[in-house]
């Protein structure tokens, strides 16, 4: 059974990069897409972005400025970069799997726990 | 970037009193949407995909139903673990979009 595994640093200050990894067990990156949303009391859930196994990326415009999605298939993870973060930042941020029966329509069948960034 | 309204914002129940949940989409996404639920600190949990079909896993008691820009999810004789935090989203564009939640909890 897949399960992702999150980790990174959860304390911030302005204008640091915020740097989470998730580690995919009992399974394998390929054949899928990989998602990172974020979750704020004020916003809600926001779709950062996904990427599929070779790398190939597609970013939330509001978002794109600043973040970086990257996968490393020798340790079967992927993981999210934002650049100067602001306490706007502030979520707990989910990377998840992104699953569908055609190329370009998926949606997030395994999630990780989560983890809770602020700054 | 599509945006998802749910309503109403939260529902009260009696334990066994059917539930319905409804989204809406502001433009046509064919039957591209999926159901989450969420408790309080755990991540959500996939219900529905394809507006209609159940993941794995998923009781029959939830169903869901709709296409293009209205759509229903509904709980029949809701159970204790239930009462929860319940999310639409869109995959049919990217952004993808959620809508902000409806709360069901006990009357």
């Amino acid at each position: 059974q897949v399960q992702l595994q999150q980790g990174g640093a959860g304390l911030l200050k302005p204008s640091e990069t915020l740097s989470l990894t998730c580690v995919v067990n009992g399974g394998s990156l390929s054949g899928y897409h990989w998602t990172w949303i974020r979750q704020s009391p004020g916003v809600g859930l926001e779709w950062i972005g996904e990427i599929d196994h070779s790398g190939s990326t597609i970013y939330n415009p509001s978002l794109k400025s600043r973040v970086t999605l990257s996968v490393d298939s020798s340790k079967n993870q992927f993981s999210v970069r934002l650049s100067s973060v602001t306490a706007a930042d502030t979520a707990v941020y989910y990377c998840a799997r992104a699953l569908g029966l055609s190329w370009g329509y998926y949606y997030m069948d395994i999630w990780g726990r989560g983890t809770t960034v602020t700054v | 970037d599509i945006v998802m309204t749910q309503s109403p914002a939260t529902l009260s129940l009696s334990p066994g009193e059917g539930a319905t949940l409804s989204c809406r989409a502001s433009q046509s996404i064919s039957t591209n949407l999926a159901w989450y639920q969420q408790t309080p600190g755990q991540a959500p949990r996939l219900l529905i995909y394809g507006a209609s079909t159940r993941a794995t896993g998923i009781p029959a008691r939830f169903s869901g139903s709709g296409s293009g820009t209205e759509f229903t999810l509904t709980i029949t004789r809701p159970q204790s673990e239930d009462f929860a935090v319940y999310y639409c989203q869109q995959y049919n564009r990217w952004p993808r979009t959620f809508g902000q939640g409806t709360k069901v909890e006990i009357k």
